[in-house]
């Protein structure tokens, strides 16, 4: 099925802490799960991505974790800047019955606000 | 290079009007998708191209929508005889291979009212 759950909905930090948004999935075969970034107005853009042969993934202050057997992943923002309030979106490959193709399916989002 | 682009940027229309969004993807870009995000939701899946054709329109929510693709190109996304919970911003993304888990390049969007 195509089902990709997101929280919180919202999250408010101070400046400096750190920020964590999980998302679970329900397609066991779901092999890619990236994660998008779209400030006020903008497109959403690729900030980090992770492949199921791979637990952890590392980018500056953004990391990704996978637990393929909860199947649940997180994204992790630390030292966390003003410029980093934005909506962030996870997404799964998951099957689409209507083609028998996978395509990703988007998380609801998260609206995170950095307070200065 | 050019990036994903998408017009018009916004349109606002009547109840019951037809309209017509075009996106223009990244040059040599085979796969092509049209989501849907209204106010303070998540991306809802469309439809996707293969080069010209589509595979998957299980996403389309009623069959006033319709779109298409021509020369592996530019794509139009057409909505018939618009409702109001027709409104919302309507992306399309790029992506360089036809598989799920190429990156996928996001036009800006066109906001669409439907009054």
């Amino acid at each position: 099925g195509e089902n990709v759950e997101q929280h919180p909905s919202t999250l408010s930090v101070q400046e400096g802490d750190s920020a964590v948004i999980k998302c679970t999935y329900s397609d066991s075969a779901s092999n890619y799960f990236p994660w998008y970034k779209q400030e006020l107005g903008k497109r959403p853009q690729l900030i980090i991505d992770i492949r199921s042969n791979v637990g952890e993934k590392k980018d500056q202050r953004i990391a990704v974790t996978l637990n393929k057997t909860a199947k649940h992943f997180s994204l992790h923002i630390t030292e966390t800047q003003p410029e980093d309030s934005a909506v962030y979106f996870c997404a799964a490959t998951e099957f689409w019955s209507g083609a028998g193709s996978y395509q990703l399916t988007f998380g609801k989002g998260t609206k995170l606000s950095v307070i200065p | 290079g050019a990036g994903v682009s998408q017009s018009p940027s916004n349109k606002v229309t009547e109840k019951g009007k037809d309209v017509e969004l075009r996106c223009d993807p990244i040059s040599g870009h085979t796969a092509l998708y049209w989501y849907r995000q209204s106010l303070g939701q998540g991306l809802e899946f469309l439809i996707y191209f293969q080069g010209n054709s589509a595979p998957d329109k299980s996403g389309l929510p009623s069959d006033r929508f319709s779109a298409e693709r021509t020369g592996g190109s530019v794509s139009t996304l057409t909505i018939q005889r618009t409702q109001q919970e027709d409104s919302a911003v309507y992306l399309c993304a790029s992506s360089f291979r036809d598989t799920p888990q190429e990156t996928q390049y996001f036009g800006p969007g066109t906001r669409l009212l439907v009054l």
